[in-house]
């Protein structure tokens, strides 16, 4: 999927901070970031609609989303942990209630040494 | 809290045959019901959803709700090795304002 883009695409980090990005050229008003750790299903992180900040679920307060505008999506990390180790998400969704879709970009692996 | 369990973990198919995948949920309420393709290093792309009670067809994928009994599966018929992938049950409810819940996942392997 092209039409989502991460960067970067792996991330190496110590205790440092970092932010992900993420673009997406579909024209959605709603954004998301999810975690994925190894061998477990994605976990919403944040949701955004109309760069408004929607549901914050219970993340660490080291993450830190942005919405600079409604195709652009940044996750700041400060201080990682290793159990930040994960693939993080970022999807846009289309339609409303049962014609909702999301569209996953293909992820930046985080590895916290 | 919503819940989402799949069946079984891991399946391994023989290639021509069919695939068949279980899921359940907690909540009635639960608006639509979607699956969800992740390949290894990629991220999950939706299929096929389904709303309401009964069967929904597509190509080879048909898709069965039953909400009285809070189960929904699926079936790829004449699987192929390019089907091999995990498998994502994921439920949206009407109130969460557009939060999927996914189970764990079905690894999915067909055989040549």
């Amino acid at each position: 999927n092209t039409k989502i883009t991460q960067s970067p695409r792996y991330l190496i980090l110590g205790r440092a901070n970092k932010s992900l990005e993420c673009e997406q050229h579909l024209g959605h008003n709603a954004m998301y970031w999810y975690k994925q750790s190894a061998e477990k299903p994605p976990e919403l992180m944040f949701l955004y609609n109309l760069k408004q900040l929607i549901r914050n679920e219970t993340v660490p307060s080291r993450f830190i989303p942005e919405c600079p505008d409604s195709s652009k999506l940044l996750l700041h990390i400060s201080a990682v942990d290793p159990e930040d180790s994960a693939v993080y998400f970022c999807a846009s969704r289309s339609g409303t209630g049962t014609n909702e879709r999301l569209f996953f970009g293909h992820g930046t692996k985080l590895s916290v040494l | 809290q919503e819940k989402v369990q799949q069946s079984p973990e891991s399946l391994i198919v023989p290639e021509g045959a069919m695939s068949s995948l279980n899921c359940t949920f907690s909540n009635s309420a639960s608006q639509s019901i979607w699956w969800y393709q992740q390949h290894p290093g990629k991220g999950p792309e939706a299929l096929i959803s389904i709303f309401s009670n009964g069967n929904k067809k597509e190509g080879r994928l048909t898709v069965y709700l039953n909400r009285a009994s809070l189960h929904v599966s699926l079936h790829i018929r004449d699987s192929q090795p390019s089907d091999s992938a995990v498998y994502l049950c994921a439920v949206s409810l009407s109130y969460n304002q557009g939060k999927l819940i996914f189970g764990q996942g079905t690894k999915l392997s067909i055989k040549p």
